[in-house]
C-alpha cells in the first residue's frame, strides 16, 4: 500500500509540450511538496502546500503550475517544456513542522527532447 | 539561512568495514536534521533523524549518527558495511517551523561502493 505515489513514473516529450504530473499521500499528512532533482542528483524544494493552500514558491519559473484540489492531492503541470526541464521530480509529504520528517514518492523522471 | 555540507562525492568501503558518511550543517538556529537513502531509480527514505532529544540518534538498517554542536556536525556510521548499503546518501536539514513552509535544505550526496 504506498505512501505517496507519483504517476507517470517515466516521461519523454517534445519540447514546448505541456505535461502534468499526478501525486496522491494516503498518509493524511497535510502538507505536500514538489522537490526537483537534476543530473547531478541536487536535491531542492519547488512548492509546498498545507491543506491545499500555496506556502512555499521557490523561485520556480511560471510555466511550473502547482494545483492542489484536496490535501491529499498535489499535482504539476509544466508550460511550454524546455530541455532544462529534464529532471526527476520528487513528490512528498509530511505532517508538518520542522522536525517531522517528510516521505517521497518513487518519483517522475521527465525527458524533455 | 540553513545549509549542509557532505565532504566526499564518493566514498568507498570494502565490505565489513566501518562506514563514515560526514555532514556539516550551517544554521542560525537550533537545527533539525535528517540522513536519507536514495536507491537506484527510487525515491528517498529516511534513515535516521535529529530533533533535540539525544545527541545519538539511532535509525534503520543499522545507521547511527550523532549531532555535535561544536563541530556542526552530523556524520553519519555504520560499524559493518553490506553490499545492500550501496546507494545515495543524502544529508538535510530543515529550515522553517510553521505548517508548510518547512523545507529541506539537501546537501550534495554521498554515492557509497562497497567492494566485496
Amino acid at each position: 500500500d504506498t505512501a505517496v505515489s507519483q504517476t507517470p513514473k517515466y516521461l519523454v516529450t517534445q519540447m514546448g509540450n505541456d505535461k502534468s504530473i499526478k501525486c496522491e499521500q494516503n498518509l493524511g499528512h497535510d502538507t505536500m511538496y514538489w522537490y526537483k532533482q537534476d543530473s547531478k542528483k541536487f536535491l531542492k524544494i519547488m512548492f509546498s502546500y498545507n491543506n491545499k493552500e500555496l506556502i512555499i514558491n521557490e523561485t520556480v519559473p511560471n510555466r511550473f503550475s502547482p494545483k492542489s484540489p484536496d490535501k491529499a492531492h498535489l499535482n504539476l503541470h509544466i508550460n511550454s517544456l524546455e530541455l532544462g526541464d529534464s529532471a526527476v521530480y520528487f513528490c512528498a509529504s509530511s505532517q508538518g513542522g520542522g522536525s517531522t520528517e517528510a516521505f517521497f514518492g518513487q518519483g517522475t523522471r521527465l525527458t524533455v527532447v | 539561512a540553513q545549509s549542509v555540507t557532505q565532504l566526499g562525492s564518493h566514498v568507498s568501503v570494502s565490505e565489513g568495514a566501518l562506514v563514515l558518511l560526514r555532514c556539516n550543517y550551517s544554521s542560525s538556529v537550533p537545527p533539525y536534521l535528517f540522513w536519507y537513502v536514495q536507491y537506484p531509480n527510487q525515491g528517498l527514505q529516511l534513515l535516521l533523524k535529529y530533533t533535540s532529544a539525544a545527541t545519538l540518534v539511532k535509525g534503520i538498517n543499522g545507521f547511527e549518527a550523532e549531532f555535535k554542536k561544536s563541530e556542526t556536525s552530523f556524520h553519519l556510521t555504520k560499524p559493518s558495511a553490506h553490499m545492500s548499503d550501496a546507494a545515495e546518501y543524502f544529508c538535510a536539514v530543515t529550515s522553517g517551523s510553521n505548517f508548510g513552509n518547512e523545507k529541506l535544505t539537501f546537501g550534495t550526496g554521498t554515492r557509497l561502493t562497497i567492494i566485496p
